[in-house]
């Protein structure tokens, strides 16, 4: 168990549909990372935040958002989903902003489209 | 924009032999390369690192060395057990921007008993 949590597990939705995705970091991680991993592919860096402010972006779409508020859990917002969206969905913490830091991850969460 | 190539993609090797897995970077001035485990629907999990002020670095069975002059790293894993198979990722720490880091695309290791 690395300490980072992810909630829900699983999620089942319809293509058009928002969904959130919830992280809450190890404790004093002020630094949050979202991936995306498709079925049998790499991990997809979408963006970072660190201590409430965005400081990385990678590749995320323009229907995605994330924040991280002020109690340090992060959220990942997507919206008007498709079948492609359908993915594992892992967040990292890390204690501090660089790079340096060990990135501890989450159990994911699974994100399927219909 | 930043890249990490990895080779190979797949890679079989018997129970007690070697593998290892490659990775080339594009920036030169990246400092930083951890290398992370992922067993079927778990999270990644990291195994080793290495700082670019060091050339090898070695934890029990699995050792990675850095090459920055060729801008690549790689992984050994010595003496490999079943429990060894998994997908292996590396990635590399970038300078620029926040110093994001980019995972290469992972290697499927299967360890034959």
């Amino acid at each position: 168990d690395s300490g980072v949590t992810q909630t829900p597990k699983h999620l089942i939705t319809a293509t058009g549909q928002r969904v959130t995705l919830r992280c809450s970091p190890r404790s004093g991680d002020l630094s949050v990372y979202w991936y995306q991993q498709s079925l049998d592919q790499g991990l997809q860096f979408l963006i970072q935040y660190y201590n409430g402010e965005e400081r990385a972006k990678g590749n995320i779409l323009e229907r995605f958002s994330a924040q991280q508020f002020p109690d340090l859990h992060s959220e990942l917002n997507l919206s008007s989903l498709e079948l492609g969206d359908s993915a594992l969905y892992f967040c990292a913490s890390s204690v501090r902003r660089g790079g340096t830091d060990t990135q501890y991850f989450g159990p994911g969460t699974r994100l399927t489209v219909l | 924009g930043e890249n990490v190539e990895q080779h190979p993609s797949t890679l079989s090797v018997q129970e007690g032999d070697s593998a290892v897995i490659k990775c080339t970077y594009s920036d030169s001035a990246s400092n930083y390369f951890p290398w992370y485990k992922q067993e079927l629907g778990k999270r990644p999990q990291l195994i080793i690192d290495i700082r670019s002020n060091v050339g090898e670095k070695k934890d029990q069975r699995i050792a990675v060395t850095l090459n920055k002059t060729a801008k690549h790293f790689s992984l050994h894993i010595t003496e490999t057990q079943p429990e060894d198979s998994a997908v292996y990722f590396c990635a590399a720490r970038f300078s620029g921007g926040y110093q994001k880091v980019t995972f290469g695309t992972g290697t499927k290791l299967q360890v034959i008993p």
